[in-house]
């Protein structure tokens, strides 16, 4: 079965600074990888994707993530962290052998102060 | 495209009374999925819906739950009757081939 872990609850990072939001995952067959952001009281949005091709991946908002096949882990990062990413972040994975399900991780909240 | 929407934003109700959320996906398309989100649980998935039949419902808690596609357009969840531990924020998303597109969830409030 496929599963994605987000080790910390919480990340806390002052603004302009470097952010990494750690995710890694276990599936069967090769991974297609997800990190989606949730603003309070909204509903969850895409920010980035990695299906094939180059292990960095750009996406919304200044965010990428790196792809490491050898410590399956797909990590968000960000340069220079701003108050306004301040949100609720999911890592997902989704196992094409496996009927295509998107399984989440349990979220890390990003907290970056002034 | 509006994106998924579903209704109601917030419903409070008490227990033991039915309840309805509605979906409605993002036109063309044709995976359709229902989530609840809460403190203690996180995000989980109830169950979704390919080409508008349910594919799986392994996430759905018990028989008080159904949810239903009768077309591309159109889900319902319903709990009847609905428990103070059902109180949540339930998700719908839809998809075509890659990421899920949420809907900003209904938030129920069980009494």
């Amino acid at each position: 079965a496929q599963s994605v872990a987000q080790p910390e609850d919480q990340v806390n990072v002052a603004e302009g600074n470097p952010l990494t939001v750690k995710c890694t995952y276990s599936v069967s067959g090769n991974p297609y990888l997800f990190w989606y952001v949730q603003y309070p009281n909204r509903g969850l949005q895409f920010l980035l994707k990695y299906i094939t091709g180059d292990n960095l991946v750009k996406g919304s908002y200044g965010f990428e993530a790196e792809f490491n096949k050898s410590q399956t882990s797909f990590h968000l990062k960000k340069p220079s962290a701003l108050v306004s990413d301040s949100a609720l972040y999911f890592c997902a994975v989704r196992d094409i052998n496996a009927g295509n399900m998107l399984t989440f991780g349990g979220g890390t909240r990003l907290m970056v102060k002034p | 495209d509006a994106g998924v929407i579903q209704s109601p934003r917030h419903e409070v109700t008490e227990m033991g009374q039915e309840v309805t959320l509605r979906c409605k996906p993002i036109s063309g398309h044709n995976s359709l999925f229902w989530y609840r989100q809460t403190m203690m649980r996180g995000l989980e998935l109830l169950i979704y819906f390919n080409n508008n039949v349910p594919i799986d419902d392994s996430g759905m808690p018990e028989d008080r739950f159904s949810a239903k596609m009768p077309n591309a357009s159109f889900s319902t969840l319903k709990i009847q009757p609905s428990e103070p531990r059902d109180s949540a924020v339930y998700f719908c998303a839809s998809r075509s081939e890659g990421e899920l597109f949420f809907g900003e969830g209904s938030r129920l409030t069980v009494l």
